[in-house]
């Protein structure tokens, strides 16, 4: 079965700790993203990369950091710098990010709770 | 003012309904614009896509976009029981980036 995977599927964290939320995608696809979503917020996007080892801050990068060395894999690392990290963290992937349009399929999320 | 505007609701409505949600946004940049569902505590899943303006029919749900008042909207025929989730709309600009911009969503609950 094609499609995106996260884990784990929640997530306990103490404040201070740098803690990693895996995805990955057997798609083929280029583009990877990651999101936040917090309730009234809507989805906020954290980093997105079009292609294996290059990737971009989105619109709420701070305290976070990503890395993309495969294609299929596009791990989030939530720092201790990030001041509310409890949060649902939504993986997703597109064919291209310059496709002729931005078909985005999501995994599962993650629920992290900072303790 | 955010780009998309999106009232996020509740809407609720009997079983066989017919729902009308819809979006505002003011990036006349935009191209691509898009529907998702999102059941609880899952990741939202496409419904529709459109490219420009027009209607664009699949099943029970139709999209439609007006560009010249800035307006999508995704309608829901003979609405179910499973229906029932967070609807979230998006648009995007043609540019290299195509970088989705989202509505905040909208929870709909449907009564059997």
């Amino acid at each position: 079965d094609g499609g995106i995977t996260q884990s784990p599927k929640y997530l306990f964290r103490k404040e201070g700790q740098n803690v990693t939320l895996s995805c990955e995608q057997n798609l083929n696809h280029d583009a990877m993203y990651w999101y936040r979503q917090d309730p009234g917020q809507g989805l906020r996007l954290i980093y997105y990369s079009q292609i294996v080892n290059d990737f971009q801050k989105g619109d709420i990068a701070e305290g976070y950091s990503v890395s993309r060395e495969k294609k299929e894999s596009f791990p989030l690392t939530v720092t201790s710098a990030q001041k509310n990290p409890t949060a649902f963290y939504l993986c997703a992937s597109s064919i291209s990010g310059r496709s002729s349009y931005n078909e985005q399929f999501f995994g599962p999320g993650t629920r992290l709770t900072v303790l | 003012q955010k780009e998309v505007e999106q009232d996020p609701g509740p809407l609720s409505v009997p079983e066989g309904a017919i729902v009308s949600l819809n979006c505002t946004y003011s990036n006349s940049a935009f191209q691509y614009f898009m529907w998702y569902r999102q059941y609880s505590r899952k990741g939202p899943e496409l419904l529709m896509y459109t490219y420009s303006s027009g209607n664009k029919e699949d099943g029970r749900f139709t999209a439609q976009v007006d560009k010249s008042s800035k307006y999508i909207s995704l309608f829901i025929r003979d609405s179910q029981p499973s229906d029932s989730a967070t609807y979230l709309c998006a648009g995007a600009n043609a540019g290299n980036n195509r970088k989705l911009i989202w509505g905040l969503g909208t929870s709909l609950a449907v009564n059997p």
